[in-house]
């Protein structure tokens, strides 16, 4: 596809159940980050993959979260023993990294609800 | 803590009117401001950005202004349409940062008719 596609588009999910979150980046794209959107929040930063360079997790909220970057294309972002305050839309963006600072191309995000 | 501050929470705009966001930063280390347009549904895309070398940016009826001194910077939308309802976001990265941004919380405009 032209676009970054993400996986499933809505879950929902009983608290204490794990979940995994899918995104296929745009082709060719070197660096990608995963966001997350809850409302009146506005994008809050997870996590950032760049090549084979070590990820940086710094916005991990806690240790429930983690994110693996396979082949240095798809990625899935894990929660695992999710909570009612996990619910949100978490975004996937890729770009071509040093080409257009600030350039990110999102995809439209999986909405997780936990109940 | 909240690195970029964005107001108005939202804005109505009536058609043809001028739409203003404003951001605040704090890190004088940033050096590239970029803002979204997200539709409801739809992940955000860039719309416009500019580098703090620059004061002003203009891109169609879409205009940056930045302030340096102030740590200001906003969004200027001339002749406002029903078509750019949509939330807004401002955003900060920093040099080295692999085009990490740091945004804002939204601002979800509305233009009537």
């Amino acid at each position: 596809g032209a676009g970054v596609s993400q996986s499933p588009s809505n879950k929902v999910t009983e608290k204490g159940k794990d979940v995994e979150l899918r995104c296929d980046p745009i082709s060719g794209h070197t660096a990608l980050y995963w966001y997350r959107q809850s409302l009146g929040q506005g994008l809050e930063f997870l996590i950032y993959f760049q090549g084979n360079s070590a990820p940086d997790k710094s916005g991990l909220p806690s240790d429930r979260f983690s994110a693996e970057r396979t082949g240095g294309s798809v990625s899935t972002l894990t929660i695992q023993r999710t909570q009612q305050e996990d619910s949100a839309v978490y975004l996937c963006a890729s770009s071509l990294a040093g080409l257009v600072p600030g350039e990110l191309f999102f995809g439209e995000g999986s909405r997780l609800t936990v109940l | 803590q909240q690195q970029v501050k964005q107001s108005p929470q939202s804005l109505i705009v009536q058609k043809g009117g001028i739409s203003i966001i404003n951001c605040a930063y704090e890190n004088t280390a940033f050096d590239y401001f970029p803002w979204y347009q997200q539709f409801p549904g739809k992940g955000p895309a860039l719309l416009i950005a500019i580098r703090p070398d620059v004061s002003e940016k203009k891109e169609g009826r879409f205009t940056i202004s930045f302030n340096k001194s102030a740590k200001q910077f906003s969004l200027h939308i001339m002749d406002s349409q029903p078509g750019d309802s949509a939330t807004y976001f401002c955003a900060a990265s920093m040099p080295g940062g692999g085009n990490k941004l740091t945004f804002g919380t939204g601002t979800q405009l509305k233009v009537e008719l």
